[in-house]
């Protein structure tokens, strides 16, 4: 049972746009950023969003990050068949003092 | 471009200690912080620890007891020993660095993984 509660999956087709919600609570979303990874097959995660919203150089500007009081979204506007992948929301847990995952969403490309 | 490789056994038995190194190439060491990240089979991501640049450590709290993190500034490495394994521990290890920041930061990059399996 992950800290951070994601869906399981997502799926959508080229071109659309689709997002994946991460719930937390006040220790950690609430009162930490959130921060986003790929994981595509095969391949160690790599960070997409950091500081809630900001992306790191390389990362395409089609993935946005957000986030409001204990929840956070990542939305994949214009989504593309490489985008299908494991996707990772994480924040620092101030009750656990420790980084907390949520247990990840199976994005399909249809 | 800073990479990290990392290294160690990949087959444990039972009540062995895992050990794993992660090397830090092509960036600087000093003024992060370093961590482990496992995967299971199949599963999510589970946070182990990590150790900043003062020598710190941040243990998640259901893996304290058997988790040792430290670093070797003089080869840009830092370690991971993890004690008393079981089959539970069978996981893909991943090392990290986190920048230093205020708003206690992110994971980039990340190391290529390493597969540990422990069987009897």
């Amino acid at each position: 049972q992950s800290v951070l509660t994601q869906p399981p999956s997502a799926s959508g087709t080229p071109g659309q746009r689709v997002t994946i919600s991460c719930s937390g609570s006040s220790s950690n979303i609430g009162s930490n950023t959130v921060n986003w990874y790929q994981q595509l097959p095969g391949t160690a995660p790599k960070l997409l969003i950091y500081n809630n919203n900001q992306r790191p150089s390389g990362v395409p500007d089609r993935f946005s990050g957000s986030k409001s009081g204990t929840s956070a979204s990542l939305a994949i506007s214009g989504v593309q068949s490489e985008d299908e992948a494991d996707y990772y929301c994480a924040a620092w847990d101030d009750n656990l003092n420790g980084r907390v995952f949520g247990g990840g969403t199976k994005l399909t490309v249809l | 471009q800073v990479q990290l490789q990392q290294w160690g056994a990949g087959l444990l038995k039972p009540s062995q200690t895992l050990s794993l190194t992660c090397a830090v190439y092509g960036g600087s060491f000093s003024g992060y912080s370093w961590s482990w990240i496992r995967q299971p089979p199949g599963k999510g991501l589970e946070w182990i620890g990590e150790i900043n640049h003062s020598g710190s450590t941040n243990y998640n709290p259901s893996l304290k007891s058997r988790v040792t993190i430290s670093v070797d500034t003089s080869k840009n490495q830092f370690s991971l020993k993890l004690t008393s394994v079981t089959a539970a521990d069978t996981a893909v290890y991943y090392c990290a660095r986190v920048p230093p920041s205020l708003l206690r930061g992110w994971f980039d990059p990340w190391g290529q993984g390493t597969l540990v399996t422990v069987s009897s």
